[in-house]
């Protein structure tokens, strides 16, 4: 079965300095890999993917992902944060069992970036 | 805005109650989706319809929940005899077959049973 795990529960970092998210994924196959962000009772915005090709990903927002297959993460960054980023982060994994490429989602990790 | 659409936000209801959820998704994604947030955890899938046909359920979908995609455009989410273990945000997403997968989702309804 496929899933991700995001370990910390929260991310503390001071506006300016650089940021890390962390997800570890568990697939049979090539992954697909998203990350997602939440902002207060607000949907989902989606802020890049990984299918395959470079290893450092870009996304939206000035974020980026770098995907390291035999550690098996896609951990998020961002080299300068704002206070702005604080909000809540998902790492997801498409799910390649079926035809539905249903997205399975970590747990979440709580940034919050202090000015 | 052209992006996925959900009403209502919000929804205030009594156990025992039915409800329905209703999602506009992107014009021209075929893919529909909905998943169920609970507060601190992440979204878990519930149902997937390829334009009108519902191809796969969750087991977490109770046969007191339904959804419908009629004519493969809106869908509808409905909660017979709501419970209290039912309040959630209810989140709808749209995608292309084609492509990279990545799914754009609405702002959610969030259900409160009472």
């Amino acid at each position: 079965a496929q899933s991700v795990a995001q370990p910390e529960d929260q991310v503390n970092v001071a506006e300016g300095n650089p940021l890390t998210v962390k997800c570890t994924y568990s697939v049979s196959g090539n992954p697909y890999l998203f990350w997602y962000v939440q902002y207060p009772n607000r949907g989902l915005q989606f802020l890049l993917k990984y299918i395959t090709g470079d290893n450092l990903v870009k996304g939206s927002y000035g974020f980026e992902a770098e995907f390291n297959k035999s550690q098996t993460s896609f951990h998020l960054k961002k080299p300068s944060a704002l206070v702005s980023d604080s909000a809540l982060y998902f790492c997801a994994v498409r799910d390649e069992a079926g035809s539905s490429y249903k997205l399975i989602f970590g747990s979440g990790t709580r940034l919050l970036v202090r000015p | 805005d052209t992006g996925v659409s959900q009403n209502p936000r919000h929804k205030i209801t009594k156990r025992g109650q039915n409800v329905t959820f209703r999602c506009d998704p992107i014009s021209e994604h075929n893919r529909l989706y909905w998943y169920r947030q609970t507060l601190g955890q992440g979204p878990e899938f519930l149902t997937y319809f390829q334009n009108e046909a519902q191809l796969e359920k969750s087991r977490l979908l109770s046969d007191r929940f339904s959804a419908e995609r009629p004519k493969g455009s809106f869908s509808t989410l409905e909660i017979q005899r709501t419970e209290q273990g039912d309040s959630a945000m209810y989140l709808c997403a749209s995608s292309l077959v084609r492509g990279g997968g990545e799914a754009f989702f609405g702002q959610g309804t969030r259900l409160t049973v009472v």
